[in-house]
């Protein structure tokens, strides 16, 4: 699976759309990029994913530029509970097995 | 729907002992895959369980084993256990070992190493 690299952290205010960028250049034409958040003390939880067409579900908007190379999910209205650590992992659809491979996340502080 | 079930929550344990993780996945879902996470850390994909067999295994030593019952439900064992299997421990389920779904998870169980 390709690799991702996010910012480590970053800020947003509450009742602002938050933009989280996520860049994966070595992304394979059969690689779908997915988002998943930890809130503190829980699992992961899916957020939405993607393969080259944008998505909307009712938590967030998912944006994947025209080359593939990187991607930005965007938080509509953050509030306080969307605080949280947000992962952007790619991996091959139809994969043998669902590993998933995690690397470091935003860590996303939403503020009042 | 319970979602994907853990037990226990929390667990300490200390060095050499033998440990054993359990987890119940979610109704109509048939794949379970363990996750280790360590402290600041994303999860690490440990070994995935489908028709009671393992599929997929992660760069983890033999002391992490398996185990997955004709109901879907699974549990982990870890034997000798070292301070640095101190961690997290997540369960994730899904409908299918090749599907594209997303994974559902499970809150964890906290293992402590002393």
């Amino acid at each position: 699976d390709a690799k991702t690299t996010q910012p480590p952290s970053m800020d947003c205010a509450e009742g602002r759309a938050a933009n989280l960028p996520c860049n994966h250049s070595t992304i394979s034409g059969n690689e779908y990029v997915y988002w998943y958040r930890q809130i503190h003390s829980q699992g992961p939880q899916y957020i939405i994913h993607g393969l080259k067409n944008n998505e909307t579900n009712e938590m967030a908007s998912l944006i994947i530029t025209e080359d593939r190379k990187s991607s930005t999910l965007i938080l509509p209205h953050a509030t306080l509970r969307d605080t949280a650590v947000y992962y952007c992992i790619v991996r091959v659809a139809q994969a043998a097995g669902n590993k998933l491979t995690f690397g470091g996340g935003t860590r996303v502080l939403v503020k009042p | 729907d319970a979602g994907v079930t853990q037990s226990p929550t929390h667990l300490i344990k200390t060095r050499g002992q033998q440990v054993t993780l359990r987890c119940s996945p979610k109704s109509g879902h048939d794949t379970v895959s363990w996750y280790q996470q360590a402290l600041g850390q994303g999860p690490q994909f440990i070994f995935q369980y489908y028709e009671e067999e393992e599929r997929q295994r992660g760069n983890f030593p033999d002391r992490f084993s398996g185990h997955q019952f004709p109901n879907y439900s699974s549990e982990l064992n870890v034997n000798a256990l070292l301070l640095g299997d101190s961690a997290l421990y997540l369960c994730a389920s899904s409908p299918g070992q090749t599907s594209n779904e997303k994974l559902f998870f499970g809150s964890g169980t906290q293992l402590s190493v002393l």
